[in-house]
């Protein structure tokens, strides 16, 4: 089993819609969470990051974390042609031995079709 | 702000041939530093990592080294290139550190690198 599970997609949406991306995972010593936003041949790009369980919002993005059933989410409200990208959920462990070392998903393959 | 380099943006190398890929840092000291590949199944698989100078940690055995000869810079090397080691190459980079910090890491722009 992967320490993180994420459905690749392809996920299709049209323009408007609230997208749900979610990542999975099973190492309870994970503490901090990330999502990446990722356009073809490019690197990716840091959206949104938490510490522990709870809610951050920026904009039109929702990152929700679960610590007690090891479950993240990123919500997209609106969703735009310009939010057409692969999504990769990242997520590490806190203290010096990990050394900032994350964890990903295999990334999520969104469109948002006009 | 800090920014990150990476270069070539793309490459093109027979079986063989030697490998250098180059990482660049500015704006921050004494960054932790990380190689990836990323191949077409999209996962990021880490490489190398550093958090100092002459300090490189492997993550998977391979053909593959990294150096760390100044503060913010880290190269990727081989001395003879597989097929297999074609792919998108990603360096990152993670505040160095401190208790209490938390870990976002920032990309650079990637190499994309095919072995012919």
């Amino acid at each position: 089993q992967k320490e993180v599970e994420q459905d690749p997609g392809p996920l299709s949406v049209p323009e408007g819609a609230i997208v749900s991306l979610n990542c999975t995972y099973s190492n309870s010593a994970f503490q901090y969470f990330m999502w990446y936003r990722q356009y073809s041949r490019k690197g990716p790009e840091l959206l949104m990051y938490t510490y522990s369980s709870g809610n951050k919002e920026d904009g039109r993005f929702t990152a929700q974390v679960d610590k007690s059933s090891k479950y993240i989410s990123l919500f997209i409200r609106d969703s735009q042609p310009s939010d057409s990208a692969t999504y990769l959920c990242a997520m590490n462990g806190a203290g010096g031995t990990s050394y900032g070392k994350l964890t990903f998903g295999q990334g999520t393959i969104l469109t948002v079709h006009p | 702000s800090q920014t990150i380099h990476q270069w070539p943006a793309t490459l093109v190398q027979p079986v063989g041939s030697p490998l250098s890929l180059e990482c660049t840092v500015e704006g921050t000291s004494n960054p932790n530093l990380y190689w990836y590949r990323q191949a077409a199944g999209r996962g990021l698989q880490l490489l190398f990592y550093s958090v100092g100078i002459g300090q490189i940690s492997s993550e998977v055995p391979q053909n593959l080294s990294a150096s760390r000869p100044q503060d913010r810079q880290f190269i990727l090397s081989s001395k003879k290139l597989l097929l297999s080691d074609s792919g998108f190459y990603l360096c990152a980079w993670t505040l160095g550190r401190t208790s209490g910090t938390s870990y976002e890491q920032y990309f650079g722009p990637g190499t994309r690198l095919t072995v012919t």
